[in-house]
């Protein structure tokens, strides 16, 4: 099956860094779509992505769709307390009518305020 | 809009027992699609509904069975409980139109099995 390989597992950072976090896929994918989940509660989407090479902003949330459309990555800056969480990256497969998701592990961020 | 509503929030239950959670999608959204989560494996697909009919299925045991009733409202239903079932059960809804992937999340139902 596909398999997602989002790195790194986890960050500790000190607020105001900038953060980056990425995946990358066995095969190609259509949609790649960042998420973030804080304890006890249910993945919120963060961006989605669409077209290869589609750089799309959401506050100091950046991600990219990667040109290969094998990879994406997700970048935070000036990070505060409130971006500690896991972050998942999800991403739809090329084929036919599937509208099944693959997940990334996650990345568990920690920010030191 | 109200967002996915998911019930029971959290539930205990004993090995062999089967259990039901619910989820209600956002309105107007006619997929939902069920996940599993543990802290070994992550995020595995269960199954997606859409229009009633069961569209894609992960690969879980037929233990795991789900259904959607014509106001989108979808049921999973788990027989035979084993310990490995405790996880954090997510639906997802999706209006799934043309070009849209977007699966938004329910806060989920945590299940124990004792």
């Amino acid at each position: 099956g596909q398999q997602l390989n989002q790195s790194p597992q986890s960050m500790f950072i000190q607020e105001g860094e900038d953060v980056s976090m990425n995946c990358t896929s066995s095969s190609i994918f259509n949609t790649w779509l960042w998420y973030k989940q804080d304890p006890g509660e249910g993945p919120v989407l963060l961006i989605a992505l669409y077209k290869a090479g589609e750089l799309t902003s959401n506050g100091r949330l950046t991600a990219q769709f990667g040109i290969t459309r094998k990879d994406s990555f997700l970048n935070i800056s000036a990070s505060i307390p409130s971006d500690v969480g896991i972050y998942f990256c999800a991403g739809r497969d090329s084929g036919g009518s599937n509208y099944k998701l693959t997940f990334g592990k996650g990345t568990l961020l920690t920010v030191n305020p | 809009k109200a967002g996915v509503t998911q019930t029971p929030r959290y539930l205990i239950k004993t090995r062999g027992q089967q259990v039901t959670l619910s989820c209600s999608p956002i309105s107007g959204h006619r997929s939902v699609s069920w996940y599993q989560q543990t802290p070994g494996q992550g995020l595995q697909f269960l199954f997606e509904y859409f229009s009633e009919t069961q569209r894609n299925k992960g690969n879980f045991p037929g233990r795991f069975s789900g259904r959607q009733f014509s106001n989108s409202r979808s049921e999973m239903n788990v027989s035979t409980l084993e310990l490995g079932d405790s996880a954090l059960y997510l639906c997802a809804s999706s209006s799934r139109t043309s070009g849209s992937n977007e699966q938004f999340f329910g806060p989920g139902t945590r299940l124990t099995v004792l």
